[in-house]
């Protein structure tokens, strides 16, 4: 099964609203970070945050880390059409080998 | 610019037919991925690469084959296609540094029928 699970697989909201959206991992990670997929297209790397970070932002995004619950948040303020994506954490596993996971991803719409 | 090329992006290939997506990487990046996309399945590994010579299985490779000859390229190849090979494949590469962002190609359409 897949180490990271978005969580919710879809959501549709307004323009201008705020988009959260959940990631749980199973096992200890070094970091995490989210990416971004227009459709079909190549995933581009958001934001990256430390095993050792609770909290990190970039511009409009801000991402959240709890290794307690093994679960990461990520959330876009003032949403945009452009936004409209899939959304997917990827999880560095501590096994010391090249291994990022990725999840399933939240395919995210946003509505003008 | 910093870019991971693959090729080609659309394919449309019979049964049986041994076939090979080309990635390269311009930014001298040790690590390499490819990575099939599934609907509701998400990316999954099919095989990776930590430098020349050195590659291992993800956690879908059977049906696929890659090698590592040159840092740059890192080709999969598909001796026998099948149609549930049919997706949508992702080649990626990172630095050697933990945590480093990972630089993804635009993806090659694959469909076997």
């Amino acid at each position: 099964s897949q180490q990271g699970e978005e969580d919710p697989q879809a959501l549709s909201i307004q323009e201008g609203e705020n988009a959260t959206m959940n990631c749980s991992y199973k096992t200890s990670i070094n970091n995490l970070q989210w990416y971004r997929q227009n459709s079909g297209r190549g995933l581009v790397h958001l934001i990256l945050i430390r095993s050792n970070e609770r909290e990190k932002h970039s511009g409009r995004l801000r991402v959240t880390l709890d290794t307690s619950k093994k679960s990461s948040s990520l959330l876009i303020t003032a949403s945009r059409a452009a936004d409209t994506a899939s959304y997917f954490c990827a999880t560095d596993i501590t096994s010391g080998t090249y291994k990022y996971i990725f999840g399933t991803g939240t395919r995210l719409k946003v509505l003008a | 610019e910093a870019q991971v090329t693959q090729n080609p992006r659309y394919l449309i290939t019979v049964t049986g037919k041994k076939l090979t997506v080309t990635c390269s990487q311009n930014m001298n990046h040790e690590y390499m991925s490819w990575y099939r996309q599934d609907p509701g399945l998400g990316l999954r590994q099919i095989y990776y690469s930590m430098n020349v010579e050195v590659t291992d299985k993800g956690d879908v490779p059977e049906g696929y084959k890659v090698s590592r000859k040159e840092k740059r390229n890192f080709p999969l190849i598909l001796e026998s296609p099948s149609p549930n090979q049919t997706s949508l494949y992702f080649c990626a590469s990172r630095s050697r540094a933990g945590g480093n962002t990972i630089y993804f190609g635009e993806g090659s359409w694959l469909t076997v029928v």
